[in-house]
């Protein structure tokens, strides 16, 4: 159980092209998404946080209009590089938590398995 | 957000039992600590999540002693591939507003199961 579906896995582009990338929970509700970008032999760094029907939340120095973020649904949020470049290029990866009482908080986070973006 | 300090890397051989060891000095009443398993191109992984004392799963045991400021993750009798990058994490603050429920991650252990 507590699946995270990410697509494409893998992407390249020309620059100055837009990349939509979906981020599903399969088998459970999502109230809550997170998008992180890792670097290589770096940690994960978080970007934003999606909630589910209202905008999202992002972390400082995350450029919103560039890194757009959409959560329709409680099992989908997608994130959309808007006129990527090559310095966007990363690995970028999404979680989600089970959706449940906002304070009930050892529900951990179920992540996707990320989707490389390569922006020539 | 709590940070944690684990060490970089480790090294371990294959049967061995490796403890990796976190530390949370700053951890928050509500805070409960979870670790992630993650190898190269890939998302990380769950592995295991406790709150106080003892939590075991079928892969990991996590040991936290009564201060909490710090953690355990034991794996039992690696193998190679074993061989991933371990996260320590602690949370999600129960801090309410438009980000409940967020992580930070910090650089995690590095570990190496040699033949």
């Amino acid at each position: 159980g507590a699946v995270v579906s990410q697509h494409p896995s893998w992407v390249i582009c020309k620059s100055g092209t837009s990349v939509k990338i979906e981020c599903r929970s399969l088998d459970f509700q999502a109230t809550t998404m997170f998008w992180y970008r890792q670097f290589p032999k770096q940690s994960l760094m978080l970007m934003a946080t999606s909630n589910e029907g209202s905008k999202a939340t992002y972390e400082q120095g995350v450029e919103k209009d560039k890194f757009l973020i959409n959560h329709a649904s409680l099992t989908l949020s997608t994130l959309t590089v808007t006129s990527a470049h090559p310095e966007d290029s990363s690995f970028y990866i999404c979680s989600a938590r089970i959706s449940g009482d906002r304070f009930y908080s050892n529900q951990p986070q179920h992540f996707g398995d990320g989707t490389r973006l390569s922006i020539l | 957000l709590a940070k944690t300090t684990q060490p970089i890397s480790m090294d371990s051989y294959e049967g061995q039992e490796v403890n990796i060891t976190c530390s949370h000095n700053n951890i928050a009443t509500n805070d409960y600590i979870t670790w992630y398993q993650q190898f190269p191109s890939q998302g990380p992984r769950f592995i295991i999540q406790g709150y106080k004392t003892k939590v075991t799963n079928e892969v990991a045991s996590l040991f936290i002693p009564a201060d909490r400021k710090s953690s355990t993750l034991s794996l039992p009798r690696v193998s190679l591939s074993d061989t991933a990058v371990y996260y320590c994490l602690v949370g999600p603050s129960n801090a309410g507003g438009t980000s409940y429920g967020k992580l930070t991650f910090g650089q995690g252990t590095i570990l190496t199961v040699h033949p």
